[in-house]
């Protein structure tokens, strides 16, 4: 069993829809997650950081983290064509050897205009 | 805000020759950088932890003397791949971590190697 499980998609949505989008974990010591965003063919982009349990909202991004549940999520509002994407989650312990992240295997996003 | 640049974009080498992708941080210091390889349609494998100033740290499963490391200064670590086959064909980027962003690592562009 993977330490990050991630839907791998593809995720089909009409362009104005809300995308969401998860990730779970089975290891009780990640303390900080993130989720980025990769374009075909590039480097991933970081879109949210959360430490622990809560919400976090940047724009039309939000980010919710469930450790009781082992459990996180990723919201984008108002979906538009530039978010079709992969999205990959991240986490790491506090004290990981060399500050690894530990990614899930990603999500692809299509929004249809 | 942070970036990571990575050279170069892509490459095409033979069998058998040596390529080094180089990483750089250009507006901060990076003591600690990592190097990953991503198959088509898959996630991140972490390859390395590149270490400013001494030997990197590699996963388990990662051949040392294939994937050869360099980080000879704050700013800049290189990727060797010596004696490159078709089966190292992928893409490769490299990340590190700017100061006082608690944990958003930055991500250089990738290198799409191509081994023929």
């Amino acid at each position: 069993q993977k330490e990050v499980e991630q839907d791998p998609g593809p995720l089909s949505v009409p362009e104005g829809a809300i995308v969401s989008l998860n990730c779970t974990y089975s290891n009780s010591a990640f303390q900080y997650f993130m989720w980025y965003r990769q374009y075909s063919r590039k480097g991933p982009e970081l879109l949210m950081y959360t430490y622990s349990s809560g919400n976090k909202e940047d724009g039309r991004f939000t980010a919710q983290v469930d450790k009781s549940s082992k459990y996180i999520s990723l919201f984008i509002r108002d979906s538009q064509p530039s978010d079709s994407a992969t999205y990959l989650c991240a986490m790491r312990r506090i004290k990981a050897a060399g500050n690894k992240l530990t990614f899930g295997g990603g999500t692809r996003v299509l929004v249809k205009p | 805000g942070a970036v990571v640049s990575q050279h170069p974009s892509w490459v095409i080498c033979k069998s058998g020759t040596s390529v080094k992708i180089e990483c750089r941080s250009l507006d901060f210091q990076a003591t600690t950088m990592f190097w990953y390889r991503q198959f088509p349609k898959q996630s991140l494998m972490l390859m390395a932890t590149s270490n400013e100033g001494s030997k990197a740290t590699y996963e388990q499963g990662v051949e040392k003397d294939k994937f050869l490391i360099n980080h000879a200064s704050l700013t800049l670590s290189t990727l060797t791949v010596t004696s490159a086959h078709p089966e190292d064909s992928s893409f490769y980027i490299c990340s590190a971590q700017p100061p006082g962003l608690i944990d958003g690592y930055t991500f250089g562009s990738g290198t799409r190697l191509t081994v023929v």
